[in-house]
């Protein structure tokens, strides 16, 4: 069965500090992945998408980046975080676009 | 682009049917989607309408109008556990993300 791995659950950070969150899938190959972020009370945005190793799209233009360094793993970034960046990010993957498989998340608080 | 639109909030008591509607506008349109999400967890995928008309399962259906660009979802025989927001979701014209809706929070009492 597959399984999508993501950590930390929680992360406190002081602005200007630098971000990596961490995602990766089992037991599937080639999925596309997925990152979101989720203001509170609110829906998901789309932050990047990724269907294949090094391809990734930019949905939102901003203070962070993503990375596909292999097949099943899926990196969040910022050199420099702000305040604005805090929210819950999510990492999802499909291999069935409509169906999109969520991580646990991780709740981002930049103070 | 493409933008969706539900209600914020509905509030029903057990054993109650509540609708989620949800209107869209898409450049190129693929199907509909569904998700439930409890309070501080992730979202868990419900359902998809590609075509028009009623999927069913169980007590949560589906339907989808593409002619109206409209679909809800219906939650049936409500339980407290289903407490929580439920978001509709489009695929893009490649097929390869979707676009989603605000949310609507269902709040179910005794």
């Amino acid at each position: 069965s597959q399984t999508i791995h993501q950590w930390p659950a929680t992360l406190v950070q002081p602005v200007g500090s630098p971000l990596s969150l961490e995602c990766t899938v089992e037991g599937t190959s080639n999925p596309n992945l997925y990152w979101y972020r989720q203001a509170a009370g609110r829906g998901l945005q789309l932050l990047f998408y990724s269907v294949g190793i090094g391809q990734i799209s930019s949905e939102v233009p901003q203070n962070l980046s993503a990375s596909r360094p292999q097949d099943r793993q899926f990196i969040l970034s910022s050199k420099k975080l702000l305040l604005s960046d805090s929210g819950f990010y999510l990492c999802a993957w499909s291999t069935r676009s409509w169906e999109n498989t969520f991580g646990s998340g991780t709740r981002l608080t930049v103070v | 682009g493409q933008s969706l639109e539900q209600p914020s909030e509905v509030t029903a008591v057990e054993g109650a049917i509540v609708q989620i509607n949800c209107t869209y506008q898409t450049s190129g349109f693929y199907g509909l989607s569904w998700y439930q999400q409890h309070d501080g967890g992730a979202p868990t995928f419900l359902s998809y309408n590609a075509l028009d008309g009623l999927e069913e399962t169980g007590r949560f259906s589906s339907f989808l109008s593409r002619s109206d660009s409209y679909g809800y979802l219906l939650l049936q025989e409500l339980q407290m556990k289903d407490s929580a927001s439920y978001f509709c979701a489009v695929r893009d014209r490649k097929g390869n993300k979707l676009t989603f809706g605000g949310g609507t929070r269902v709040l179910v009492k005794p």
